[in-house]
C-alpha cells in the first residue's frame, strides 16, 4: 500500500530564515505530488505541482520554492521566510496517468513563523 | 473556470438525526467529484468520489453523496450522524477535460452534539 510522509510535524522559524519541509512517499512510483497551504483551518491553496523529476509548476508567486530531486520525493523551500508563511502545509499524491484524479494527503507541517 | 462552492460554513446536527453537507461546482467538460475529511491538525482523508457511473456514491464510515447533473451538486450524506463525525469537510473537483489542478471547496465545519 501507498503512504505519504512529510516532516518535520511542527516547526517555529524566525522572520528571514531559511525553509525546507519534505515529503516523500512509498508504494508507488511516478506519482504526481502536490504542496498546499491551509491558513486557518479553512481552504487549500494550491501551490506548486509536480509530474515527474525536476518538473514543477507553480500555482502563485510567492518567496516559496519546490524541487523533486527524487521521483517520490518532493521539498518545500524559501530562502527568508515572511511572516505569512505561517500555515499548515500538506503534500499530496495521486497516481500518474489520465485517471489520476483522487488526491491522497500527507500529515501535514504546521509551520509558525515568528 | 473551474469552481467549488459549498455554501454553509457551518453544519450543526444532533447525533443519530442525517446530516448533509452542500457542495455546487462548475467545471468545463465532464466532471470528476471529492469528498474529503479533516480532524484536527491532520491532513485530509479522501472519503469517495464520483467519476461515471451510479449517481449515489458510497464512501467511508458511512457517508454517501448524490451527482445531480442538473443542479450542478454533489452533497455529502450520512443517515445517522455520530459525535466522531465532527471534523472540516471539503468538496473538490477536477473537468475531465485535462489539466492536474483539483479546486478544492473553502469547507464547511460540521458539529454534532450528543
Amino acid at each position: 500500500s501507498q503512504t505519504i510522509h512529510q516532516w518535520p510535524a511542527t516547526l517555529v522559524q524566525p522572520v528571514g530564515s531559511p525553509l525546507s519541509l519534505e515529503c516523500t512517499v512509498e508504494g508507488t512510483s511516478n506519482p504526481n505530488l502536490y504542496w498546499y497551504r491551509q491558513a486557518a483551518g479553512r481552504g487549500l491553496q494550491l501551490l506548486f505541482y509536480s509530474v515527474g523529476i525536476g518538473q514543477i509548476s507553480s500555482e502563485v508567486p510567492q518567496n516559496l520554492s519546490a524541487s523533486r530531486p527524487q521521483d517520490r520525493q518532493f521539498i518545500l523551500s524559501s530562502k527568508k521566510l515572511l511572516l505569512s508563511d505561517s500555515g499548515f502545509y500538506l503534500c499530496a499524491w495521486s497516481a500518474s496517468g489520465p485517471r489520476q484524479e483522487t488526491q491522497y494527503f500527507g500529515p501535514g507541517t504546521r509551520l509558525l513563523v515568528l | 473556470a473551474q469552481s467549488v462552492a459549498q455554501p454553509e460554513d457551518q453544519v450543526n446536527v444532533a447525533e443519530g438525526n442525517p446530516l448533509t453537507v452542500k457542495c455546487t461546482y462548475s467545471v468545463s467538460g465532464n466532471p470528476y467529484l471529492f469528498w474529503y475529511v479533516q480532524y484536527p491538525n491532520r491532513g485530509l482523508q479522501f472519503l469517495l468520489k464520483y467519476i461515471t457511473g451510479d449517481n449515489l456514491v458510497k464512501g467511508s464510515y458511512g457517508f454517501e453523496a448524490e451527482f445531480n447533473k442538473s443542479q450542478t451538486s454533489f452533497h455529502l450524506k450520512k443517515p445517522s450522524a455520530l459525535v466522531s463525525d465532527s471534523a472540516l469537510y471539503f468538496c473538490a473537483v477536477r473537468g475531465d477535460t485535462g489539466g492536474f489542478k483539483t479546486i478544492f471547496g473553502a469547507g464547511t465545519r460540521l458539529f454534532v452534539k450528543a
